[in-house]
C-alpha cells in the first residue's frame, strides 16, 4: 500500500540554524499538508498546498516557514532560522483530489532544538 | 470558525472492558467530515475513520463503533472489549471545505491495563 514518507525521522539542531524537513507524498494525490505536535499537545496545521501554492495557512506558518515541491515528488518545509519553540513532532500529510477523502500522514520528524 | 472538544483529557480501564471517547465539534458548514485517529507510543498518526456530514449512519468494524449525531453535534467512539494494545492518544478531527485543514482536537490518551 502507498505511504507518504518523511526524513529524517529525527533532526536535532541549534537554534538559529536553518532545516529542512523533507516529505514524499502518495504519488497520485494533489493536496499536500504539514501539521506540528508539540510533545503533549494536540496537532496543529501549519500549512496547505495545492496546484504548487499555498492555498492555506496558519498563524503558526510565519516568515521563517516556507514549502516548496522542487520536483513534483518530494515536498519540503523549511524553518529558516529556529527557535526553541519550533522543537515538535513535524507531520506531512498528502490527500486526493476526491473531497471526501482522508489525509494520509506520514511517520513524522521529531525536530529538536537547542 | 471550526472547533472540536474532546473533554476527556485520559481514561484508564482494564482489559476487556467497553470505553467510548466523546468527541463534539463545531462548525457553520453544512458540508463537513469528521475523523478518528490514533496515535500509538511510537508517534505515528493513524487514520480510523472518516463520516461525512450526510451520513449519519453508525459504523462497527471489528470492536470499534462510531456514533455520529448531528442533533448534538457528536461523533463518539467506542471500544469494546478493550485490548492493551488499544492503549494510546486519540484524536478526534475536523475538516470543511474542499481542501482544508484538519482540526483536531486536543486527544484523549487511553491506557488499558491488564
Amino acid at each position: 500500500e502507498p505511504e507518504v514518507t518523511q526524513t529524517p525521522s529525527h533532526q536535532v539542531t541549534q537554534m538559529g540554524q536553518e532545516v529542512i524537513l523533507r516529505c514524499v507524498p502518495i504519488s497520485n494525490h494533489l493536496y499536500f499538508y504539514w501539521y506540528r505536535q508539540i510533545l503533549g499537545q494536540k496537532v496543529e496545521f501549519l500549512v496547505s498546498f495545492y496546484n504548487n501554492e499555498i492555498s492555506e495557512k496558519s498563524e503558526i506558518f510565519d516568515d521563517q516557514f516556507s514549502v516548496e515541491r522542487p520536483d513534483g515528488s518530494n515536498f519540503t518545509l523549511k524553518i529558516r532560522s529556529t527557535k526553541l519553540e519550533d522543537s515538535a513532532m513535524y507531520f506531512c500529510a498528502s490527500r486526493p483530489g476526491r473531497e471526501d477523502y482522508e489525509q494520509y500522514f506520514g511517520p513524522g520528524t521529531r525536530l529538536t532544538v537547542t | 470558525a471550526q472547533k472540536v472538544t474532546q473533554a476527556q483529557t485520559e481514561i484508564s480501564v482494564v482489559e476487556k472492558e467497553d470505553v467510548t471517547l466523546d468527541c463534539v465539534y463545531e462548525t457553520r458548514d453544512t458540508t463537513y467530515y469528521l475523523f478518528w485517529y490514533k496515535q500509538p507510543p511510537s508517534g505515528e498518526l493513524v487514520f480510523l475513520i472518516r463520516r461525512n456530514s450526510f451520513d449519519e449512519q453508525n459504523e462497527i468494524s471489528g470492536r470499534y463503533s462510531w456514533n455520529f449525531q448531528k442533533s448534538t453535534s457528536s461523533f463518539n467512539f467506542t471500544i469494546t472489549a478493550s485490548q492493551v494494545v488499544d492503549s494510546a492518544v486519540y484524536f478526534c478531527a475536523l475538516r470543511t471545505g474542499a481542501n482544508s485543514k484538519l482540526t483536531f482536537g486536543k486527544g484523549i490518551t487511553l491506557s488499558v491495563r491488564p
